[in-house]
């Protein structure tokens, strides 16, 4: 079935610097991406959304890059601080009254100080 | 300001007893989501309400039950929690103008069966 998955379910990074989250995707209808944050405890976190016309989104320290071509997503964030650390889900969904989310699997960020 | 609110955070249930977990939400939005997420999984979508028309998702357990009496308010019933019902269960809501659009989670009620 389709699905969407991720390349790495854990990524460590160095405080200050930039990471990059990756998510592949099956579904070649999907047409709006969206990833969440997900702290300890917490419910999933809305960070910045892209539709499929679009290539790039910028956000605040966050951009979000499509690739429509092979199926890929992308999360960079950048000058990364402690509060990165949390669990980062690429969800995507189809267009026009489709309100299901398909979420992947997620990757766990850690951010060392 | 809490918009999409989750009561209680914790449930503690006996194998077998019923329980019932409560969402509220501020934003007026059409549509209210309950995902269940088992530890280090994805959310998994139970059902979800557009307005008062119910979606279930075909792999979803009879047990799992929904009610919406209003616009604001959305319970997910659990009639006989076994053992492997325990998770954190998310609500969620969305506007629904046609286009899909963001889904706005609340922080989940994490559900313990003894």
């Amino acid at each position: 079935g389709e699905n969407v998955g991720l390349h790495l379910p854990t990524l460590s990074v160095q405080e200050g610097d930039n990471s990059i989250i990756n998510c592949a995707y099956s579904n070649s209808a999907s047409d709006y991406f969206i990833w969440y944050k997900q702290e300890s405890g917490k419910g999933p976190q809305f960070i910045i959304d892209i539709r499929s016309n679009m290539d790039k989104r910028q956000g605040q320290r966050v951009t979000v890059l499509l690739n429509k071509t092979v199926k890929h997503l992308s999360l960079q964030i950048a000058a990364t601080q402690p509060g990165d650390s949390a669990v980062y889900f690429c969800a995507e969904t189809v267009n026009f009254g489709n309100e299901k989310l398909t979420f992947g699997t997620g990757t766990r960020l850690t951010i060392i100080p | 300001d809490a918009m999409v609110i989750q009561n209680p955070r914790y449930q503690v249930t006996q194998f077998g007893k019923p329980v019932t977990l409560s969402c509220s939400q501020t934003l007026n939005h059409n549509v209210m989501y309950w995902y269940q997420q088992k530890s280090s999984q994805a959310p998994k979508l139970l059902f979800h309400y557009y307005d008062k028309d119910f979606n279930n998702e075909a792999d979803t357990p009879d047990n799992f039950q929904s009610r919406r009496p209003n616009t604001s308010f959305c319970f997910l019933d659990i009639r006989s929690p076994g053992l492997g019902d325990a998770a954190m269960y998310l609500c969620a809501t969305s506007r629904r103008t046609g286009y899909a659009d963001t889904q706005y989670f609340g922080p989940g009620t994490r559900l313990t069966v003894l």
